[in-house]
């Protein structure tokens, strides 16, 4: 079973320049997670989706971060304009919805992006 | 709001001893509280969950045990191996709503020597 596809894994921007990272969940999976990871810190959620409709981005910084699931499969994260404070690992991740909120979550690897 | 706190502070421990991770949180009881491995540059991995119901859960050289009444998990690796080094981290869900959303503690990393 392929895993969660993430790219690019690395990114290197300016600040007030935009960016843009891509996630491909496991099949079949229609529960999507965006998470930030700070140097040091746990994950914390930005938004999460439910098919193409979101469930929660109540932590999302919606003057500069935007995502979006069209088809119900993959998703887009963008950060625009980028701030120094947004340096951090960006996580994607996904979850078999049937059976309830126990199921586990699967990671991808990451795009790890440095605002300079 | 729900905090969790795990300890910041590296673990170093010798191979073969047990290795104990603690995970505290505050203001709320949790439905059940999930446990993953990160090593660097990866995301993390799902070790295991435990529900409010269960006291202590088993696999392989894993333990994790749940004690509502203390708001307080452990996380024991028994025979530790320096291939368990990474940094644990502790996930509660958020409690409000039947979505599977995660809260994370900072996570603790453990440094196994041989």
């Amino acid at each position: 079973e392929a895993g969660v596809a993430q790219s690019p894994r690395y990114k290197i921007i300016e600040k007030r320049q935009s960016v843009a990272f891509w996630c491909n969940p496991i099949s079949g999976h229609a529960t999507l997670y965006w998470y930030q990871q700070i140097l040091g810190q746990g994950p914390k959620l930005l938004i999460q989706f439910q098919n193409n409709g979101v469930v929660d981005d109540s932590q999302l910084p919606k003057d500069r971060f935007s995502a979006e699931r069209l088809k119900g499969v993959d998703s887009t994260l963008k950060i625009q304009p980028a701030k120094l404070e947004d340096s951090a690992v960006y996580l994607c991740a996904s979850r078999l919805t049937s059976g309830g909120p126990y199921n586990e979550q699967f990671f991808g690897p990451g795009t790890r992006l440095t605002v300079l | 709001s729900q905090k969790i706190e795990q300890n910041s502070e590296a673990l170093n421990i010798q191979e073969g001893k047990t290795a104990t991770l603690t995970c505290n949180y505050t203001n709320y009881s949790p439905a059940y509280l999930q446990w993953y491995r990160q090593d660097p540059g990866r995301g993390p991995v799902f070790l295991l969950l435990i529900r409010e119901n269960e006291k202590e859960k088993r696999k392989e050289r894993l333990k994790v045990t749940f004690d509502t009444t203390l708001k307080q998990s452990l996380f024991h690796i028994t025979a530790s191996q320096p291939a368990d080094s990474a940094t644990y981290l502790c996930a509660l869900d958020e409690g409000s709503s039947n979505t599977g959303k995660l809260i994370f503690g900072q996570g603790t990393t453990l440094q196994v020597k041989p």
